[in-house]
């Protein structure tokens, strides 16, 4: 099976502009999540998507929002980008039907924010 | 507020000895636990987890340790090997509502010398 991909892998914005992420979790997977990973910081978790609807969500400003489409594939969108949202930004598939379903990652997409 | 937190920011140990990771949690509502491995430019891949009905789970040469009362759990490597050089996190699961939401440490990197 292929892994999770998410696309791009780099991303290079300046402050104000908005950027849009995207993350095609494992054939079958039917949960996906983000996270934010900054320097110092563990992973922080952003939402969660299960069929196409929002499950979960952290605690970040309303300028950080996604969706789930109907193939289960993931967008997240950062509206008004600050220096401070630069960071590694991680999906992590996996089946969704129980909280205990190992979940896997993305190799993750790097936006720096100038 | 960090729920889940990994004091040690680093670890060296040479190569077939054991390598020590801890985390601390605060939120007595953690009931599932997980330690993730992350290589630079890769997303973090599942190493093992433990449930709070248990207090010991391993899978080859790692161990997880759970001690409720302290809240506390530990992963143990033996014996250690130079690929296992990389940052690990913990995270915990709530036990409240169906959702994939982790909560994670801030990592510990490890280094294993040959």
């Amino acid at each position: 099976k292929a892994g999770v991909t998410q696309t791009p892998r780099y991303l290079i914005k300046t402050r104000g502009q908005q950027v849009t992420l995207s993350c095609s979790p494992i054939s079958g997977h039917r949960s996906v999540s983000w996270y934010q990973q900054t320097p110092g910081q563990g992973l922080q978790f952003l939402f969660e998507y299960f069929s196409e609807t929002q499950r979960n969500k952290g605690n970040f400003p309303g300028r950080f929002s996604g969706r789930q489409f109907s193939n289960s594939r993931s967008e997240m969108n950062v509206s008004t980008l600050e220096l401070g949202d630069s960071a590694l930004y991680l999906c992590a598939s996996g089946p969704g039907a129980s909280r205990t379903d190992t979940q896997y990652f993305g190799p993750g997409t790097r936006l720096t924010v100038l | 507020d960090q729920q889940v937190k990994q004091n040690s920011p680093s670890l060296s140990v040479q190569e077939g000895r054991i390598s020590i990771l801890n985390c601390d949690y605060t939120n007595s509502m953690f009931d599932y636990f997980l330690w993730y491995k992350k290589y630079p430019a890769e997303g973090p891949t599942f190493l093992i987890s433990i449930s709070s009905i248990k207090d010991k789970n391993e899978d080859g040469r790692f161990t997880v340790f759970l001690n409720k009362s302290a809240k506390h759990l530990s992963l143990h490597i033996v014996p250690s090997q130079p690929g296992d050089s990389a940052v690990y996190f913990c995270a915990a699961s709530h036990s409240s509502g169906n959702t994939g939401k982790l909560i994670f440490g801030q990592g510990t990197t490890l280094q294993v010398k040959p």
